[in-house]
């Protein structure tokens, strides 16, 4: 069936390192992609998507690329803040119409001034 | 702003309880569902609903039940709750279209003693 594997966590930067948090999926059809974001004590919310092959999603200086040929959506940001430590989770829509998402593990995301 | 609110943050219940968690959405989204979350295992869909009254069993529906009477409202049912059952909960919204972006609530985190 449709799955997503993230990298395990924690991952631990200091302020203004580039940040990766990899990400594949294994799914039939065309999937949609997204990443969404959990900050402390709150639920989850949308950071970005993609919905075809070599789409780049970004948002709040994070971006990531469907990258079909590789099956992956890795999540990249350039200079992290301290306000970005979170848990992040990769997520798929299968094709077809069905609503729901497949989430990966989540990683967590500590950032250190 | 899209607003899902479930009633309660925590939640201390005992084995053979009866326990129900409401979720309410502010945005006539057609889509409803419960998600639980529990670490290194992201996020699993126990149900979610496309329609008043109607249901469908997502990945982990054993020991959960669910009702939709009203189009806002989605409430989780735990007819007799264990211990493997605590965890913490998540419900969400989504509207008719194939976005795919999911408005989550803040979680309730139920521990069952």
């Amino acid at each position: 069936g449709d799955s997503v594997t993230q990298m395990e966590g924690p991952v631990t930067l200091s302020e203004e390192a580039f940040l990766t948090i990899n990400c594949t999926y294994t799914a039939t059809g065309y999937p949609s992609l997204f990443w969404y974001v959990q900050y402390p004590g709150e639920g989850l919310q949308l950071l970005l998507k993609a919905t075809k092959a070599d789409d780049k999603g970004s948002n709040k200086g994070f971006e990531a690329t469907y990258r079909k040929e590789t099956t992956s959506f890795h999540l990249e940001k350039g200079s992290v803040q301290v306000s970005d430590s979170a848990v992040y989770f990769c997520a798929l829509r299968a094709g077809g119409g069905y609503n729901k998402l497949i989430f990966g593990a989540g990683t967590r995301l500590a950032v250190h001034p | 702003d899209v607003k899902v609110t479930q009633s309660s943050r925590y939640l201390v219940k005992r084995t053979g309880e009866k326990v129900f968690l409401e979720c309410v959405q502010d945005m006539d989204h057609e889509n409803m569902f419960w998600y639980r979350q529990d670490p290194g295992l992201g996020l699993r869909l126990i149900y979610f609903s496309y329609d008043v009254k109607m249901k469908e069993k997502g990945d982990i529906p054993e020991g959960y039940s669910v009702s939709r009477e009203k189009k806002e409202r989605f409430s989780l049912i735990l007819e007799s709750a264990s211990t493997n059952q605590t965890s913490m909960y998540l419900c969400a919204s989504k509207g008719a279209s194939n976005t795919g972006e999911l408005f989550f609530g803040e979680g309730s985190r139920l521990t069952v003693l």
